[in-house]
């Protein structure tokens, strides 16, 4: 049974990088099947995708945060992370590790139970 | 404001049948497959619909899908008070590289 958790720092002050981690747990992120991602929804707000990346270290972000955003994956440890930087209030959310099912998907068929970071001083 | 559009908003009594709509455009909805995912209050999303109209194992034949040029719907029929959530669509877009997501609807059993 395929189970992520993320983790890392629930408080980030502003103009700082914001960094978590996804361990991956009941399978391999070595899949030619599958993209790791990381999707974040605001207090009381809608779902933001914000990128993903392959085993092999491809990654694919969202235009409107690509400029703050890498997501490195580590094999060894089957952990993928997100680092945003220079983050603000308006990055205050609820982010969720996903798995995703193929490359042009929106299928994520596979979530975090999610984690909390405010922005704030 | 969301790429793809949903109504903020729809209900129902137990028994019903509700539909919730989703528009976008041939960059997305136009071109590729909807997807659906229900969030019950203060849990992570999950699929209840895939590639427009498939179900995934687990998942009640109460719930279907349909999808016509460049708009969605998700139905439900025989409400239940446990499907009181909020329901996402998404679909890749071509012209943005990623999936987007409409902004939600909020359904309520009454």
């Amino acid at each position: 049974h395929l189970q992520l958790q993320e983790s890392g720092p629930g408080l980030v002050k502003p103009s700082e990088t914001l960094s978590l981690t996804c361990t991956v747990s009941g399978g391999s992120i070595n899949s030619s099947s599958y993209y790791w991602g990381w999707i974040r929804q605001p207090p009381g707000k809608g779902l933001e995708w914000i990128g993903n990346i392959f085993y092999s270290g491809t990654t694919y972000y969202n235009p409107s945060l690509k400029s703050r955003v890498t997501i490195p994956v580590d094999t060894s440890k089957n952990q993928f992370s997100l680092k945003l930087s220079s983050v603000t209030a308006a990055d205050t959310a609820v982010y969720y590790c996903v798995r995703t099912y193929g490359s042009g998907s929106s299928l994520f068929d596979s979530w975090g139970q999610g984690t909390l970071v405010i922005v704030s001083s | 404001q969301s790429v793809l559009t949903q109504p903020p908003s729809a209900s129902g009594t137990p028994g019903q049948r509700v539909t919730i709509s989703c528009s976008g455009s041939s960059s997305n909805i136009g071109s590729n497959y909807v997807y659906w995912y229900q969030q019950l209050p203060g849990t992570a999303p999950k699929f209840v619909i895939y590639r427009n109209n498939q179900r995934p194992s687990g998942i009640p034949d109460r719930f279907s899908g349909s999808k016509s040029g460049t708009s969605a719907s998700l139905a439900i029929s025989g409400l239940r008070s446990e499907d009181e959530a909020d329901y996402y669509c998404a679909a890749w877009d071509d012209s943005l590289s990623g999936p987007v997501f409409g902004g939600g609807t909020k359904l309520t059993v009454l």
